[in-house]
């Protein structure tokens, strides 16, 4: 089936550790999104790609770090500058072309103690 | 700066009533917006949009309506049924701004028996 698949679900480091979160596409789709979810924040943008070794700064890109070196694949690292790393991350993909939907995977919970 | 602003976190509506969420944004640039639904721990799924030259969109159940001189967007859920409840978030994408897709905050809507 087609989707989107962020893995792990839920993910526990220590601090100062740098961590790396995985998010795979098979939908074809050019533009793949990360965002942080924080309880009262809604969605907050971290970094977007919107075509292969091409990615732009999100809204609160300090202390996180990407690649896009495949269509399919577009993973974040969490480095130990983040301040705040415990947070929901999701992943999302659209077509190239803009106004459309964005498909979100299932989210990593990642827990930094 | 929020520029994607969801002003009431919380909704508590009968089933079988209408329910209403509000979004206001604050950037004329947005052009097409969208509403998505989401479960704790899951990803958001997507609803319904809306582009700027419109000012409703129907869809079952589910009309989104936009009001661009007050820079305004409400969704409408009637009749509402206990499976609507969930975090909705609203979203919009930049004129020219590529791919970038800005959220809300959430409105969690809570549907009574």
């Amino acid at each position: 089936d087609g989707g989107i698949t962020q893995s792990p679900k839920y993910l526990f480091r220590k601090e100062g550790q740098n961590v790396t979160l995985s998010c795979e596409q098979n939908l074809n789709h050019d533009a793949m999104y990360w965002y942080r979810q924080d309880p009262g924040q809604g969605l907050r943008l971290i970094y977007y790609s919107q075509i292969v070794n091409d990615f732009q700064k999100g809204d609160i890109a300090e202390g996180y770090s990407v690649s896009r070196e495949k269509k399919e694949s577009f993973p974040l690292t969490v480095t130990s500058a983040q301040k705040n790393p415990t947070a929901f991350y999701l992943c999302a993909s659209s077509i190239s072309s803009v106004n459309t939907e964005a498909f979100f995977g299932q989210g990593t919970r990642l827990t930094v103690v | 700066d929020q520029q994607v602003k969801q002003n009431s976190p919380s909704l508590s509506v009968q089933e079988g009533r209408i329910s209403i969420l509000n979004c206001d944004y604050t950037n004329s640039m947005f052009d097409y917006f969208l509403w998505y639904k989401k479960y704790p721990a899951e990803g958001p799924t997507f609803l319904i949009s809306i582009s700027s030259i419109k000012d409703k969109n129907e869809d079952g159940r589910f009309t989104v309506f936009l009001n661009k001189s007050a820079k305004h967007l409400s969704l409408h859920i009637v009749p509402s049924q206990p499976g609507d409840s969930a975090v909705y978030f609203c979203a919009a994408y930049l004129a020219g701004g590529g791919n970038k897709l800005t959220f809300g905050t959430g409105t969690q809507l809570k549907v009574e028996l």
